[in-house]
């Protein structure tokens, strides 16, 4: 399978601290992507890096690919409650144009 | 404003009973997506059309089909729903960096 992998399955912080999950794939990929979902609610996009990418910046989100390792970290700087959410990655591999393999989410809770 | 729209949020239908779900986009792009997400899983892509070429997934079983009139709609149709078919289902576009946008989704109850 080419799914991605997610850890840790769940993070429980509190209102400033930094939120880290990680992400493992397995074949080779044009981008990877990381979504917000929020219960009962669709997937809102957060940042797509692309292969030849290292790290992107979006606000307080920073993400890093590393190819070598087939690896991506979300980092979530001065969390707020309102970033409590389920975030999943996605990758789009290089023989999948335009299809998304998403892996299993890591559920972030994040309290006052 | 809403990029991907979808009808109804909420679908309850009985077992057996074919039910459609319905997407429509703004973006005016070629490429929409269906995908099913169960409870606590990762969204599992069912098809997607590239213009009015259908892609199945080949684990997406028969009961499931798909229709595209046109570049803004699309439908999904269950044709005898099953208990295990009750999930969010989730419709979605492509932005011109290959993200992609999604609708709400739909949730459907199988009773």
């Amino acid at each position: 399978s080419q799914q991605g992998e997610e850890d840790p399955q769940a993070l429980s912080i509190q209102e400033g601290e930094n939120a880290t999950m990680n992400c493992s794939y397995k074949t080779s990929i044009n981008n990877l992507q990381w979504y917000r979902q929020n219960s009962g609610r669709g997937l809102v996009h957060l940042i797509l890096i692309r292969s030849n990418e290292r790290e992107k910046h979006s606000g307080r989100l920073r993400v890093t690919l590393d190819t070598s390792k087939k690896s991506s970290s979300l980092l979530i700087t001065a969390s707020r409650a309102a970033d409590t959410a389920s975030y999943f990655c996605a990758t789009e591999h290089a023989d999948s144009w335009g299809k998304l393999q998403f892996g299993a989410g890591t559920q972030v809770v994040v309290t006052p | 404003d809403a990029m991907v729209i979808q009808n109804p949020r909420y679908q309850v239908t009985q077992f057996g009973k074919p039910v459609t779900l319905s997407c429509s986009q703004t973006l005016n792009h070629n490429v929409m997506y269906w995908y099913q997400q169960k409870s606590s899983q990762a969204p599992k892509l069912l098809f997607h059309y590239y213009d009015k070429d259908f892609n199945n997934e080949a684990d997406t079983p028969d009961n499931f089909q798909s229709r595209r009139p046109n570049t803004s709609f699309c439908f999904l149709d269950i044709r005898s729903p099953g208990l295990g078919d009750a999930a969010m289902y989730l419709c979605a576009t492509t932005g011109v960096g290959n993200e992609q946008f999604f609708g709400p989704g739909t949730r459907l109850t199988v009773l």
